[in-house]
């Protein structure tokens, strides 16, 4: 299917796993996004990619890593998963640049127990 | 860092009512963006304004960046059900390399 896809779309880990969101976009789009959103905050961005292999913090790193080594793939690892990650995550991409309209998958809720 | 303004946070209309959202900031931006999110899904984008000024229309809905970069605004004519959802407004602040900045988001509720 054309478009961005995330997966696992549910995802429920214990305090202390190691869990990793995948995010497949098909158009050869340069720039991927990591989001989560969480109410009263909105979307905070948690990592973004210019191409392959360049990759960049955004505003809550911490607990995350990424890595990019496919330009259409971009997975998001949390490291040692913990309670205040609990929250729906948001992949994205963008053709122009970071300035332009993004498009979103359907996002994955991540639970940690 | 730039924060972007949506207030309220829920509006409850009238089906065939007009709906007017406005996002509003003490910084300017380069690009203001409107979103749309249904349960469940990610965001989509609505509307994408690239120059102070300027008004963009895609059916029923109408949005406009503010003259003084501060700002914007989007309306939603004749509302319908599936109108229903959470809007954001989204910018992004001045820098070639500056991310989107995201408001936190209108819920809106369409009577039948």
């Amino acid at each position: 299917d054309a478009g961005i896809t995330q997966s696992p779309r549910y995802k429920i880990t214990e305090t202390g796993r190691q869990v990793t969101l995948m995010c497949h976009q098909t158009w050869s789009h340069s720039y991927m996004f990591w989001y989560r959103q969480d109410l009263g905050h909105g979307l905070r961005l948690i990592y973004y990619s210019a191409a392959a292999d360049i990759t960049d913090k955004g505003e809550v790193p911490d607990g995350y890593v990424v890595s990019r080594s496919k330009t259409e793939n971009f997975p998001l690892t949390l490291e040692s998963a913990t309670r205040s990650q609990t929250s729906v995550y948001f992949c994205a991409s963008s053709e122009f640049g970071v300035g332009y309209g993004y498009t979103f998958g359907s996002g994955t809720r991540l639970t940690v127990v | 860092g730039q924060q972007l303004n949506q207030s309220p946070q829920s509006m409850f209309i009238q089906e065939g009512e007009d709906v007017s959202m406005n996002c509003t900031s003490s910084s300017i931006f380069n690009t203001w963006l409107w979103y749309k999110q249904d349960p469940g899904e990610g965001p989509v984008l609505l509307i994408a304004l690239y120059k102070a000024g300027e008004l963009t229309s895609n059916g029923r809905l109408t949005a406009q960046f503010g003259i003084t970069r501060k700002d914007s605004f989007l309306n939603i004519s004749a509302s319908i059900p599936s109108d229903v959802g959470i809007y954001f407004c989204a910018g992004q602040p001045p820098g070639a390399n500056s991310k989107l900045t995201f408001g936190k988001g209108i819920t809106l509720s369409v009577r039948p």
